[in-house]
């Protein structure tokens, strides 16, 4: 099974920053990595497929980059509603596992 | 726009068994792997089923394999998930969501569109 290390746990930043989210496959998934954001009480939501793709309707400020095992997430310029918790999944090889996700909290 | 809605879920004891029903709207249904998803505060989300379009394929993970059944009506635009020898450790909120649709090969992901979930408890 491959196991996805989400780093940091935590990250603590302020609206208008820049975050930077590293998910680490235990074995390569190529570019089959997405990145989902949850908030309290809500599905998640996907955010980026095959590692750099924005899907329908998530604003220009995320960005996804990497392949084979070292993947990022971005988020250029950090707004109020951006404050949630955002995990990685990949379909490279099954089954199909998430990360145990890294927690987006105001500074 | 496209809504998943999951219905069924509920307090079972071990060993029991509960199906888990997810009515779709919004969207051509029929042209869309579907999964079952699972999360829990401690072992996080977890994809446990799929179903291709057809009925012609489905997977399990390892955990549900032999005890889960995915099954679709499309006709009815529904996705069922018919879930027997219930342990404790199935306890989770329990999202089915589309699966695929953005090129490549559907199948365990990406998930585009989840429901809000239902949640399963196993306790005696």
């Amino acid at each position: 099974e491959v196991v996805l290390t989400q780093s940091p746990a935590t990250l603590s930043l302020s609206p208008g920053d820049r975050a930077t989210l590293s998910c680490r496959a235990s074995q390569s998934v190529s570019s089959y990595l997405a990145w989902y954001q949850q908030k309290p009480g809500q599905a998640p939501r996907l955010l980026i497929y095959d590692a750099s793709n924005r899907a329908t309707g998530i604003p220009a400020r995320f960005s996804g980059s990497g392949s084979g095992t070292d993947f990022t997430l971005t988020i250029s310029s950090l707004e109020p509603e951006d404050f949630a918790v955002y995990y990685c999944q990949q379909r490279g090889n099954w089954p199909y596992t998430f990360g145990q996700g890294t927690k987006l909290e105001i500074k | 726009q496209v809504q998943l809605v999951e219905s069924g879920g509920g307090l079972v004891k071990p060993g029991g068994s509960l199906r888990l029903s997810c009515a779709a709207s919004g969207f051509s249904f029929s042209d869309y792997y579907m999964s079952w998803i699972r999360q829990t505060p401690g072992k996080g989300l977890e994809w446990i089923s799929y179903i291709s379009t057809t009925i012609s394929f489905t997977n399990y993970a390892d955990s549900v394999k032999g005890r889960f059944t995915i099954s679709r009506d499309n006709a009815k635009n529904s996705l069922y998930l018919q879930m027997s020898s219930l342990r404790a450790e199935d306890t989770a909120v329990y999202y089915c969501a589309t699966d695929g649709g953005y090129g490549g090969n559907p199948g365990g992901g990406p998930f585009g569109f989840w429901g809000r979930g239902t949640l399963v408890t196993v306790s005696s």
